[in-house]
């Protein structure tokens, strides 16, 4: 059964810090795993990562993926009050399924 | 990103009505287009494929009867919850990838929440 593990499930800071939220997967047929961003309503677009050991980079956020130890990372750094959302990841499960985990919630502070 | 729009937005209906949504890709053509439902503070799941011009395919769990799925044009699916109970409240979203995208990214629509009393 394919199944996706996010890492920590909350998770409050203060503006200007770091953070690290983790992807785990067991999925079969892995094509590429992608990152959202989910505030009120739906999900939007941050990162799609296919090949392992490459970091993708959009401003503070960046990704990356480890397809032998099945994980991903998504660091934000320099933290701030907008970057309050659940974060979600998603591997495929084939060429279009994507299995979401049940999201890290990251609140930031001012 | 690619634009995706869902109709309508909130819905409130009683037990035993049908409910329809539609999903409109504004800005693209979309061959296929995903079918998610997310109860609070819990993921998206997939629910159902739905494919311009054939079937729908729907995910174990999902029953075809209850949730019917049409995708009559490149630019339109629409589902269709039948005979709506109060455990089918929930936020109902659809995605849909760029067909000229050599990408897999999904672009979602907006959601729509239904509550039935």
């Amino acid at each position: 059964e394919d199944k996706v593990v996010q890492s920590p499930l909350s998770l409050v800071v203060h503006e200007g810090d770091t953070v690290t939220l983790n992807c785990s997967y067991e999925v079969t047929n892995f094509r590429s795993l992608l990152w959202y961003k989910q505030e009120k309503k739906a999900p939007t677009f941050l990162f799609m990562l296919t090949s392992s050991g490459i970091e993708k980079k959009s401003g503070r956020l960046s990704s990356i993926l480890d397809k032998k130890e099945l994980f991903s990372i998504l660091n934000i750094t320099a933290t701030q009050t907008g970057d309050s959302a659940v974060y979600l990841c998603a591997p495929s499960s084939g060429t279009y399924k994507y299995i979401f985990g049940t999201g890290t919630r990251l609140k930031v502070l001012a | 990103g690619a634009v995706v729009s869902q109709h309508p937005s909130r819905v409130i209906c009683k037990s035993g009505t049908s409910v329809k949504i539609e999903c409109r890709s504004l800005d693209f053509q979309a061959t296929t287009m995903f079918w998610y439902r997310q109860f609070p503070k819990q993921s998206l799941m997939l629910m159902a494929t739905s494919n311009e011009g054939s079937k729908a395919t729907y995910e174990q769990g999902v029953e075809k009867d209850k949730f019917l799925i049409n995708h009559a044009s490149l630019t339109l699916s629409t589902l269709t919850v039948t005979s709506a109970h109060p455990e089918d409240s929930s936020f109902y979203i659809c995605s849909t990838k760029h067909w000229e995208s050599s990408y897999n990214e999904q672009f979602f629509g907006p959601g729509t929440r239904l509550t039935v009393l």
